[in-house]
């Protein structure tokens, strides 16, 4: 079955770059897109970008020039990074397949927390 | 950007009653190739959303028919019947439609 699950620090100093890590399985990252999406303690859900089948990318123009989506194939994995981390981008971070226009499953997410 | 206008913000809601959630959306969400990319998911406490309803009215696999989707254009509406215990949480609405794609800023439901 279609299987996503995020991994990463759950800690990141002001100004560094945060790095995560979705692995899927049951899904070919040729054939569909991945998206990650974060929520903030207590708020709405914020659509951050997407790697197409293709291998091509579109992100959130809020983030665009902090934010780099790219993924290894052979291992089944998309990575997110993020760079001059704040304050406010701490969240509850979350992959999600893509699939005929729609994020249909989800992985359960990992929490994030910017502080010194 | 679009913006998703979703009301209201919280609902309570007695055992078996109905619920009706509304997104309205500041454009139109039809595609050029003429589909609606405008979905629905549902956040229980704790979990990460889970999809309800794709492309306006079309249910997700095991979603039961009591949830119901409808509207065209930029007026969307949620609909929840018979609401039932494990039906709490939060509902959102999401266009699939412009980049950059966006969420409404959800409805708590709650039961009585």
């Amino acid at each position: 079955q279609v299987q996503l699950k995020e991994s990463g620090p759950g800690l990141v100093q002001p100004s560094q770059t945060l790095s995560l890590t979705c692995t899927v399985s049951g899904l070919s990252l040729t054939s569909n897109s991945v998206s990650w999406i974060r929520q903030p303690p207590g708020k709405g859900l914020e659509w951050m970008g997407v790697i197409w089948s293709n291998g091509g990318t579109d992100y959130n123009s809020a983030i665009k020039s902090r934010l780099s989506i790219s993924r290894d194939t052979s291992k089944s994995q998309v990575f997110l990074k993020m760079n001059s981390l704040q304050t406010e981008d701490t969240a509850m971070y979350f992959c999600a397949r893509g699939s005929g226009y729609r994020e249909d499953y989800w992985g359960q997410g990992v929490m994030v927390t910017v502080s010194s | 950007d679009v913006v998703l206008t979703q009301t209201p913000v919280s609902l309570l809601i007695s055992l078996g009653g109905q619920a009706s959630i509304s997104c309205r959306s500041s454009q139109s969400l039809v595609h050029s190739n003429g589909n609606t990319y405008l979905h629905w998911y549902l956040q229980k406490p704790g979990q990460s959303p889970q999809l309800l309803i794709y492309q306006v009215s079309n249910r997700f696999s095991g979603i039961p028919d009591r949830f119901s989707g409808s509207g065209s254009g930029t007026d969307f509406t949620l609909k929840i019947s018979r609401v039932e215990p494990e039906d709490l949480g939060v509902y959102h609405c999401f266009q699939r439609t412009h980049n950059p794609f966006t969420f409404g800023s959800g409805t708590k439901l709650e039961i009585k």
